[in-house]
């Protein structure tokens, strides 16, 4: 059963500053990943996707990259600011014969970049 | 971008009460997803659909039912309400790998 976790749970740091969120998946067998942001009262909104033949992603001050074989992700976020506060969540699909099916996540990491 | 609504997006009901939570999207997607996530949980998938006429059990095992009548509907209802229902429930669609979210319906029972 496919497993997602990620480090850390909780991150707090000035305006400005690069970060690094980290996700792991137990399974390497993976169809493809994907990356969220989560505000209070909404949905989640997809940031990248990144298919299981990529190494990486980039959108902006976002960057996304995967190891597949290590069963590693992360989300490099650049020159942080306050709108970047939020919940980061990290999914992976598996494969079937219709494409990926439902996605399996991670709990998230609760960022909070201080003005 | 996907346009996928929700309602309600929140619902305080007492136990035993039969509810629907509805699920639309505007986009054509053919795959259609409900996710149930306990407050400082992930998200687990409970229910997911290929098209009309297509439903299949997730990961997270559910007492709630759905159906797929319509392309772009995809209701989901529990019979008997109960407290251990109490959740934040949302739904998801996508064309080919892209999953897009709806708001959440955020149900409570007491």
């Amino acid at each position: 059963k496919q497993e997602v976790t990620q480090i850390p749970a909780a991150l707090s740091v000035p305006e400005g500053e690069n970060l690094v969120l980290n996700c792991s998946f137990t399974d390497s067998a993976i169809y493809n990943l994907q990356w969220f942001r989560q505000d209070p009262g909404k949905g989640l909104t997809s940031l990248l996707l990144i298919q299981s033949s990529q190494r990486e992603q980039t959108s902006g001050r976002l960057n996304a990259s995967l190891d597949k074989s290590s069963g590693r992700s992360t989300l490099y976020i650049a020159a942080s600011q306050p709108g970047d506060s939020a919940t980061y969540l990290c999914a992976v699909g598996m494969y079937s014969g219709g494409g990926a099916d439902g996605l399996t996540f991670g709990k998230g990491t609760h960022l909070i970049i201080q003005p | 971008e996907a346009d996928i609504y929700q309602t309600p997006r929140y619902l305080v009901i007492g136990t035993g009460k039969k509810i629907t939570l509805e699920c639309s999207q505007t986009m054509g997607h053919d795959k259609m997803y409900w996710y149930q996530q306990d407050p400082g949980m992930e998200l687990h998938l409970i229910h997911y659909s290929y098209g009309v006429n297509s439903t299949e059990k997730g990961d997270l095992s559910s007492e709630s039912t759905v159906s797929r009548i319509r392309t772009e509907h995809f209701p989901l209802t529990l019979e008997s309400a109960r407290p251990s229902h109490t959740s934040q429930y949302l739904c998801a669609s996508s064309e080919w790998d892209t999953q897009y979210f709806g708001p959440g319906t955020r149900l409570t029972v007491l």
